[in-house]
C-alpha cells in the first residue's frame, strides 16, 4: 500500500463547477500536509497548506481529517486555468515529505 | 522570488555514460533535495543535504551520488547511466526541513538510450 494514495483522474469538469478530490495516507504519525499544484510539464508549486481546523484560499478550501487519515481539496467556480495536476504531501516525523502520485484534473470550456 | 535553475531542460545519454545534472538556487537555503518523478508515480527523494558538504540518502539513492561543494548548488551525478534512469528530475530547495515550502527547479527530463 502507497503511502500517500490519490485518485490519478483524470477529473472532466465543466468551467464553473465545483469538484473534490482526496487524498488518504497511512502514517497516522504524520505531521503536516499540503497540497501543490503542477501544470503541464512545468515544476511542482505550492498550492496551500493544510491545517486541522481546514483553510480556506480564495476558490479553494482543503480539510484534514485525522481520524480518517485523508485530507480533501475543493475548488469552487472552477476556472479553466485551474486545469493542472494537484499533489497532495505529507510531512512525516522524519521531516520528510511524501508525495501523492497526483491526481488531473481537466476544466472544459 | 526564489529562484532554482537546473543546467539542462533536456539530456539524452548513452548507457553506461557519467551524467551530471546541476541546480542552483538564489536564496540562501540551507536544504537541497533531488527528485525523480515518473508516471503514476509520486515525486521519489534520492538525496537530500542541509548544508554544505552534507549529504543524506533518500528513498532511491542507488545508482545516484551528489556533490554540494557550495551552499547555493547541488549536483547529481549519474555515475554510469542505465535506462531505468531515464527520468524527469526536478531538484528543490527549502529554507527549513521539511516544513517550508519547497521551490522547484523547472526539470530535467533525461533519456538514456
Amino acid at each position: 500500500r502507497k503511502e500517500v494514495e490519490q485518485d490519478p483522474g483524470p477529473f472532466n469538469v465543466p468551467e464553473g463547477a465545483t469538484v473534490a478530490f482526496n487524498c488518504t495516507y497511512s502514517n497516522s504519525a504524520s505531521q503536516s500536509f499540503f497540497w501543490y499544484r503542477q501544470d503541464c510539464r512545468k515544476e511542482p508549486k505550492l498550492l496551500m497548506s493544510v491545517y486541522s481546523s481546514g483553510n480556506e484560499d480564495g476558490r479553494f478550501t482543503a480539510q484534514l481529517n485525522r481520524a480518517s487519515q485523508y485530507i480533501s481539496l475543493l475548488i469552487r467556480d472552477s476556472k479553466l486555468s485551474d486545469s493542472a495536476t494537484y499533489l497532495c504531501v505529507v510531512r512525516d516525523s522524519n521531516y520528510q515529505l511524501i508525495w501523492g502520485a497526483g491526481t488531473k484534473l481537466i476544466i472544459k470550456p | 522570488d526564489v529562484k532554482v535553475t537546473q543546467s539542462s531542460r533536456y539530456l539524452v545519454k548513452r548507457t553506461g555514460e557519467k551524467v551530471f545534472l546541476e541546480c542552483v538556487q538564489d536564496m540562501d537555503h540551507e536544504n537541497m533535495f533531488w527528485y525523480r518523478q515518473d508516471p503514476g508515480l509520486g515525486l521519489r527523494l534520492i538525496y537530500f543535504s542541509y548544508d554544505v558538504k552534507m549529504k543524506e540518502k533518500g528513498d532511491i539513492p542507488e545508482g545516484y551520488s551528489v556533490s554540494r561543494e557550495k551552499k547555493e548548488r547541488f549536483s547529481l551525478i549519474l555515475e554510469s547511466a542505465s535506462t531505468n534512469q531515464t527520468s524527469m528530475y526536478l531538484c528543490a530547495s527549502s529554507s527549513r526541513l521539511g516544513t517550508e515550502t519547497q521551490y522547484f527547479g523547472p526539470g530535467t527530463r533525461l533519456l538514456v538510450l
